[in-house]
């Protein structure tokens, strides 16, 4: 089974300033990674994702995460906050080659991203 | 190209009844899962279907059940239910069941059971 855990259920940062959200994850098996961001009363947009290759992925809106499979996290950044950023974001993990099948999605808790101005 | 489409986009219903939920893939998409979002448990698996089998499914009692037909469309059902099944119920697409293209969300059916 899979598990993550995102550490920080807020995080505050500055219009314009470094955007760090942390994501760590167990898997018995390689495992591929998803952050989504979550808009009030809306589902859930796929920012971007590890699957293979290079470790360093690039997604919408500025934002990119790293695959450090030594440290088993998976943070994401952007270089400079916006207004428009302040949303939930989720970290996912599957594990699509845990033999049985795989068990959909497991999320982590979320991080409410709040900007000010 | 139109995105996952999940039908209703609200719901009330009473303590005991039960209800269907729809949920139309992306053109293309054979792999359709669903999760349940409350504030209290966060985002839980309830199954995923591809080519009209269900593969795998999450820890929730067998008053959730679900199925997909054979033009990839899926509807989840609740039955007889219960104040907690009160949530935002998530339809997502995918062209394959590993989900290495990422799995596109619906915008959800908010259920409130009174």
């Amino acid at each position: 089974a899979q598990s993550v855990t995102q550490l920080g259920s807020h995080v505050s940062v500055s219009e314009g300033a470094l955007v760090l959200l942390r994501c760590n994850y167990s898997s018995s098996v390689p495992p591929y990674l998803f952050w989504y961001v979550q808009y009030p009363n809306q589902g859930l947009q796929l920012l971007l994702k590890y699957t293979t290759g290079a470790t360093l992925v690039k997604g919408i809106n500025g934002f990119e995460a790293e695959f450090k499979k030594s440290e088993t996290s998976f943070h994401l950044t952007k270089p400079s906050a916006h207004m428009s950023d302040a949303a939930e974001y989720f970290c996912a993990v599957s594990a699509p080659y845990s033999g049985g099948g795989a068990d959909g999605l497991t999320f982590g808790k979320g991080t409410h991203l709040i900007i000010q101005p | 190209k139109a995105g996952v489409t999940q039908t209703p986009r609200y719901l009330i219903k009473t303590r005991g009844q039960q209800v269907t939920l729809s949920c139309s893939p992306i053109s293309g998409h054979r792999s359709v899962s669903w999760y349940q979002q409350t504030p209290g448990q966060g985002l839980q698996f309830l199954f995923e279907y591809f080519s009209e089998t269900q593969r795998n499914k999450g820890n929730f009692p067998g008053r959730f059940s679900g199925r997909q037909f054979s033009n990839s469309r899926s509807e989840m059902n609740v039955s007889t239910l219960e104040l907690g099944d009160s949530a935002l119920y998530l339809c997502a697409s995918s062209p394959d069941p590993q989900g290495a293209h990422g799995y596109t969300f619906g915008s959800g059916t908010r259920l409130t059971v009174v």
